[in-house]
């Protein structure tokens, strides 16, 4: 069936510091692939997209790029702020009918001063 | 624009008791989902709905769990009677005719006792 997977946290680091964090799905044909962010008290948010293999999904100087040969979908950021602290969810959605997003089991990143 | 409201924030029952969650989606969303999300894990897709109509409820636990959508806009979630695993966060997102992008609401936490 289709999954995700995403690298266990929490990931502590101090501002500046470059950040990964890892995502990998399984998924027949062509998923479509997300970034959720969840700041502490408040809802899920979108962070960013891709839609299809080598497409690059960017927002708020996070990026992520569509890896069909590696089925990934890393999270990057050269240089984190406090206000990056949060839970990031790696998700999917095959399409069709109920479009249902399959989320991953979210990552805790800490950032400290 | 208004987001995804959802009420109460918090509740504590004991097991065996019914509960129930309210959510109103952001104005003119004709797609509404509840989802689960125990602590540790992702979020994961209960019912969605279409307008009024259910797309999907493989995952509901339809013994215990029930939904409605009346008119097609704000929903109630019921659990009756609750257990102890139904400990969890209960999220509420809405999005345009099943687009790809959810917004969700803050969710309502359960703790059964």
């Amino acid at each position: 069936g289709n999954s995700v997977t995403q690298m266990e946290g929490p990931v502590t680091l101090s501002e500046e510091a470059f950040l990964t964090i890892n995502c990998t799905y399984t998924a027949t044909g062509y998923p479509s692939l997300f970034w959720y962010v969840q700041y502490p008290g408040e809802g899920l948010q979108l962070l960013l997209k891709a839609t299809k293999a080598d497409d690059k999904g960017s927002n708020k100087g996070f990026e992520a790029t569509y890896r069909k040969e590696t089925t990934s979908f890393h999270l990057e950021k050269g240089s984190v702020q406090v206000s990056d602290s949060a839970v990031y969810f790696c998700a999917l959605t095959r399409g069709g009918a109920t479009n249902k997003l399959i989320f991953g089991t979210g990552t805790l990143l800490a950032v400290q001063p | 624009e208004a987001g995804v409201a959802q009420s109460p924030r918090y509740k504590i029952i004991e097991k065996r008791q019914s509960v129930a969650f309210w959510c109103n989606p952001i104005s003119g969303h004709a797609t509404l989902y509840w989802y689960q999300q125990i602590l540790g894990q992702g979020p994961k897709l209960l019912i969605q709905f279409q307008n009024n109509g259910v797309v999907d409820d493989s995952q509901l636990p339809k013994d215990r769990f029930s939904a409605e959508r009346l008119k097609g806009v704000d929903s109630t979630l019921k659990i009756q009677p609750a257990k102890l695993e139904d400990s969890a966060v209960y999220l509420c997102a809405s999005s345009p005719r099943g687009g790809e992008k959810l917004f969700f609401g803050s969710g309502t936490q359960l703790s059964v006792l």
